[in-house]
């Protein structure tokens, strides 16, 4: 049974830039969770999709954004980068929208 | 909204040493509670959870029970190894909510 997997795993951006994040949800799970882990702080909730529509969002403004594809896969996309975007993101999947999450080992994202 | 308030370190300890880490939340409902563990450069990892009030959940050696009288679920464990060095976040989710609300995360280092 493959994991959660995540691409890039390093990304380095400049302010102002867009980004796309990938996620590779475990086999038989349909719902992907993104969260933002900024250095020294827990996970926050950016947004969750559940078979291809956002299912809750966290306090994040609209610059980010995402899509699940309907092979369950997802992207995070975010726009008009700031500093502060600098983060590990993390994407959990699971089969259900309250059901247990697993989670992948993330993309190091930072912005210059 | 749902919060998590534990211990946050950092926490050094010699092998052996006996290891809790406090962990209390608010939420309503009757939300299902978790430990994560973060090794050094990884994602999130699963140690533990309980679904419901009196539950123990137990992995790898660490225990922590659902305390809804007092809303807490403390970690603990009785040798600690250097293996276990890690960063260790308690979380909750709300029986059926979409997201997992993490606390700020404790580091710790075991030494030898």
């Amino acid at each position: 049974e493959t994991g959660v997997t995540q691409s890039p795993t390093h990304l380095i951006k400049t302010r102002g830039q867009q980004v796309t994040l990938r996620c590779s949800s475990q086999s038989g799970h349909n719902t992907v969770s993104w969260y933002q882990q900024a250095l020294g702080q827990g996970p926050q909730f950016i947004f969750q999709y559940y078979r291809e529509e956002e299912n809750g969002r966290g306090n994040f403004p609209p610059r980010f954004s995402g899509l699940q594809f309907p092979n369950y896969s997802s992207e995070l996309n975010v726009n008009a980068l700031e500093l502060d975007d600098s983060a590990l993101y993390l994407c959990a999947s699971s089969s259900g929208t309250g059901a247990e999450q697993y989670f992948g080992p993330g993309t190091r994202l930072t912005v210059t | 909204g749902d919060s998590v308030t534990q211990m946050e370190g950092p926490v050094t300890l010699s092998e052996e040493a006996f290891l809790t880490i406090n962990c209390t939340y608010t939420a309503t409902g009757y939300p299902s509670l978790f430990w994560y563990v973060q090794y050094p450069g990884e994602g999130l990892q699963l140690l533990l959870k309980a679904t419901k009030a009196d539950d123990k959940g137990s992995n790898k050696g660490f225990e922590a029970t659902y305390r809804k009288e007092t809303t807490s679920f403390h970690l603990e464990k009785g040798s600690v190894q250097v293996s276990d060095s890690a960063v260790y976040f308690c979380a909750v989710n709300r029986g059926g909510s979409e997201k997992l609300v993490f606390g700020k995360g404790m580091k710790l280092t075991v030494n030898p």
